[in-house]
């Protein structure tokens, strides 16, 4: 049974930053790229950040490039998303995503979920 | 405003057909580009429902069928049961974006 677990969510203010981690169980962690997906309170699905399976390749959506670090550690099966100057519209749940191969290929889709991570950024 | 296009809702009653359309570009669906289906419960995490345009994961009943054709793609529910009110999501792949993109969702009532 996979098991994606996010974890580190909290209350921070505009421009402050946070580390999200995603733990993984169940598969062969070091054989699959990941991503992060965020849903806006009310609103419909947002594709993050996505990492390869090795970790030597990752890409941004416009919204958080240069913000936002994907980071992986094959050794502890764990992921995770460095934020910084964080946004009132970074307010989400954020989702750590399996992918359903190893590279971050265009035709890959996002085969199981974690429960989410509230984001909330307020003064 | 979402790169792909669904209608925000969609109701039907038990033991009817709906479908929900997912409209992309040349730059996404129309390149190409498999569509993927995720349903989303209330109060839970998406969930893959369709892959590759037309592919069910083990476990999704043979009630859902997804299909696609030029920049459009559709997800089919017959036999609707009142466990299938939820949320649903199409995703591609866009190359202008060079990221993977989402529909804004349609949210399905069970009469």
């Amino acid at each position: 049974q996979v098991y994606l677990v996010e974890s580190g969510g909290g209350v921070v203010q505009p421009g402050g930053s946070l580390r999200l981690s995603c733990g993984a169980s169940g598969f062969t962690f070091r054989s699959y790229a990941l991503h992060w997906v965020r849903q806006a309170p009310g609103k419909g699905l947002e594709w993050v950040a996505v990492i390869s399976f090795d970790g030597n390749n990752e890409y941004y959506a416009d919204s958080v490039k240069g913000r936002f670090t994907i980071s992986r550690d094959n050794s502890k099966n764990l992921m995770y998303l460095h934020m910084n100057s964080l946004r009132d519209e970074d307010t989400a749940v954020y989702y750590c995503a399996r992918s359903s191969g190893a590279h971050s290929s265009s035709w890959s889709f996002f085969d199981y979920w974690g429960q989410g991570t509230l984001v909330t950024v307020s003064s | 405003q979402s790169v792909l296009t669904q209608p925000p809702s969609v109701s039907g009653a038990p033991g009817q057909r709906v479908t929900i359309s997912c409209t992309g570009s040349s730059s996404n669906i129309g390149a190409g580009y498999d569509v993927h289906w995720y349903q989303q419960l209330p109060g839970t995490a998406p969930k893959l429902l369709i892959s590759g345009n037309n592919n069910r994961p083990s476990g999704v009943p043979d009630r859902f069928s997804g299909s696609k054709s030029g920049t459009t793609a559709s997800l089919a529910i017959t036999g609707l049961q009142a466990e299938d009110e939820a949320d649903y999501y199409c995703q591609s792949y866009d190359s202008s974006l060079s990221g993977w993109v989402f529909g804004g969702g349609t949210k399905l009532t069970v009469l």
